[in-house]
């Protein structure tokens, strides 16, 4: 079974600098989904950056920016300029790309605190 | 396009009583699943479900929990009988198909007092 570690309970950052959050995973498919999901205190999920195992190249949205290690099976999240609104609860997830069912796997999560 | 609705985004409920979650995914969506989430804990996969049908259930006790998604109207996920271990998050995703990004509800808050 699939499995998403993350290693860092909790991280914390003063406004404006950069914080990378840590993720590693296990798996024996050589075909899937990494995510990063955000959610503040609304609970609301929102998704933060995509990663498909097959491109070599990291995914980067704006501010977000990953670094994917297939062979280290490591999925990091590095949020530069880090701004207020970033606090929350951070969550990396495992999905298996082909099959009947594309469940998502989540780790315990990182709680991300801004300091101004 | 409106988000993926949750209704009730909260819920109390005393033990023994019934709770019915409801889920209305994206328009064009197909795939619903369903996640709960305990207190300082990551979500976990309950159900998957297509229109009418059950794809996975791997995730969802077998017993007092089932999860319907008809033909027309909302996904329902109802929890009979409720205990206090059933106080949760529970959330709700949809996709237009199974290889796609799922979007999240606002989630619903179950509350077994």
């Amino acid at each position: 079974a699939q499995t998403v570690t993350q290693s860092q309970p909790e991280m914390s950052v003063q406004e404006a600098e950069t914080v990378t959050l840590s993720c590693t995973y296990d798996t024996s498919e050589s075909d899937y989904y990494l995510f990063w999901y955000k959610q503040p205190p609304s609970r609301q999920m929102i998704l933060v950056i995509r990663q498909e195992a097959y491109k070599q190249q990291n995914a980067t949205e704006n501010r977000f920016s990953v670094n994917f290690q297939k062979a280290a099976k490591s999925f990091s999240l590095k949020i530069s300029d880090s701004q207020l609104g970033d606090a929350a609860m951070y969550f990396c997830a495992y999905r298996r790309r082909q099959g009947g069912s594309e469940k998502l796997v989540f780790g315990k999560g990182t709680k991300l605190t801004v300091n101004p | 396009n409106a988000g993926v609705m949750q209704n009730p985004r909260h819920l109390v409920r005393r033990r023994g009583q019934e709770a019915r979650l409801r889920c209305s995914p994206m328009k064009g969506h197909s795939h619903v699943y369903w996640y709960r989430q305990l207190p300082e804990e990551g979500l976990k996969f309950m159900v998957y479900l297509q229109k009418e049908n059950i794809i996975d259930e791997s995730g969802m006790p077998k017993e007092r929990f089932s999860a319907e998604f008809p033909k027309e109207g909302p996904s329902i996920l109802r929890i009979q009988q409720v205990v206090r271990g059933d106080s949760a998050a529970y959330f709700c995703a949809s996709s237009p198909d199974n290889t796609d990004t799922q979007y999240f509800g606002p989630g619903t808050r179950l509350t077994v007092l």
